[in-house]
């Protein structure tokens, strides 16, 4: 069965800490997305990679990176991060386009 | 600009009711439309797809129907279980490969 894993379910940091936040796939997929789900605003996406070392931005790049060095893991960076940036994330793979085909459980992350 | 509008939520039903969760869209061009299901504690899975006027879309029981006179692609199930609540997700993708997802619509099926 396919996997998109993220490497914690539930993390906590403080203001100002560097974050990182990890998703690996086992599909060989080209696409990879991050998204930012809250309540009332659905799904947006951060950034999406179309394959090893490209990217390119989202909807609401503002306050975060990406890094993909290896085509199976897709990593968001939170450079210095904010209280406005408490939210769940979500990683999803494409193996064609930018139809997000399949989603990692998510990282509910919580900055204090 | 192209969007997805869905209907407010949250939804309560009883089990084995009739479901529908509304969904519009704007949008230039021949979009393909979808609805994901987001499971409590789960990341979404796309749950069906049409990608062109009056086709229907189906799975588990569910169907949609791109309805390009109306700009409407609204979800339906005759008999709602009640593993079947959950948030479900509208979206659409643009002849441009732009991904646009509504807001989500929370259901809750009671015994």
């Amino acid at each position: 069965d396919v996997k998109v894993t993220q490497s914690s379910r539930y993390l906590v940091k403080r203001t100002g800490e560097k974050v990182f936040l990890e998703c690996v796939q086992d599909m060989d997929h080209e696409n990879m997305f991050w998204y930012r789900q809250d309540p009332g605003l659905g799904l947006r996406l951060i950034y999406f990679s179309y394959d090893v070392k490209m990217k390119e931005k989202g909807d609401i790049p503002e306050g975060y990176s990406v890094s993909r060095e290896k085509k199976e893991r897709f990593s968001l960076i939170l450079e210095s991060a904010s209280t406005n940036q408490t939210s769940m994330y979500l990683c999803a793979t494409a193996d064609r386009g930018r139809q997000p085909q399949h989603f990692g459980d998510g990282t509910r992350l919580s900055i204090l | 600009g192209n969007s997805v509008t869905q209907m407010e939520g949250p939804v309560t039903l009883s089990e084995e009711a009739f479901l529908t969760i509304n969904c519009t869209y704007t949008a230039t061009g021949y979009p393909s439309l979808f609805w994901y299901v987001q499971y409590p504690g789960e990341g979404l899975q796309l749950l069906l797809k049409a990608t062109k006027a009056d086709d229907k879309g189906s799975n588990k029981g569910f169907e949609a129907t791109y309805r390009k006179e109306t700009t409407s692609f609204h979800l339906e199930k005759g008999s709602v279980q009640v593993s079947d609540s959950a948030v479900y997700f509208c979206a659409l993708s643009d002849s441009g490969n732009q991904f646009y997802f509504g807001t989500g619509t929370s259901l809750t099926v009671i015994p």
